[in-house]
């Protein structure tokens, strides 16, 4: 099956640091990749969609200067939370859609704490 | 009105039970449609997808669509413990491109 990876599984930062989370596809190339994120007990909430060699498409509401999202190869894309903030503590989920192929396949997430 | 409707639940089954999920939709131009379970503190996985009207049977597992009444659901058959979990409902209007998820449905099995 379509493997997608997301590293880090966790991290702790400082409040006004950036962090950044990879996602990656291991085992087939992705032209479109999405970011969700989920607060606890609440649904997903799509943040944007990455195509490869393009600009990401934003959710209304979500800041395209504080998330900074880059999608530089069929295999990868990164978030970049910057100067993030306890209210950025979440749940990050990547997710790709395998060309040729009509399903979304899911990263295993990354858990953001913001002290 | 969301775009995909799903009662929140909890819903909870005995084990052995059928449990039944069920999942409306507003855009009558979906085409995919899939269910997704989603274990706490986890990412979501892939459970099923179906895109013509009528039943789908994978496993203990039969999703139901029917696009006149703009309706989706999912059936699990033989409920085990392990099927404790949060069920999401997906929808997307073509092959690629976002999909529409629902609040999820909370499905408790009890032993």
């Amino acid at each position: 099956g379509a493997v997608v990876s997301q590293h880090p599984s966790w991290v702790i930062c400082k409040s006004g640091t950036s962090v950044k989370i990879e996602c990656r596809s291991l085992d087939f190339q992705a032209t479109t990749m999405f970011w969700y994120r989920q607060f606890p007990k609440q649904s997903l909430m799509l943040m944007a969609t990455s195509n490869e060699g393009s600009k990401a498409t934003y959710e209304q509401g979500v800041e395209k200067d504080k998330f900074l999202i880059n999608h530089a190869s069929l295999t990868l894309s990164t978030l970049t939370v910057t100067s993030a903030h306890p209210e950025d503590s979440s749940f990050y989920i990547c997710s790709a859609l395998r060309w040729g192929v009509n399903e979304q396949f899911f990263g295993p997430g990354t858990r953001l704490t913001v002290l | 009105q969301k775009e995909v409707e799903q009662n929140s639940g909890p819903l909870s089954v005995p084990e052995g039970a059928i449990a039944s999920l069920n999942c409306t939709y507003s855009d009558r131009g979906s085409q995919s449609f899939f269910w997704y379970r989603q274990y706490s503190g986890k990412s979501p996985e892939l459970i099923m997808f179906i895109y013509s009207n009528g039943d789908k049977e994978d496993g203990r597992f039969t999703a139901q669509l029917n696009k006149a009444s703009q309706y989706v659901s999912l059936l699990i058959r033989d409920s085990q413990p392990s099927d404790s979990a949060t069920y999401l409902c997906a929808v997307r209007r073509g092959n690629a491109g976002k999909s529409t998820f629902g609040d999820g449905t909370t499905l408790t099995v009890k032993p």
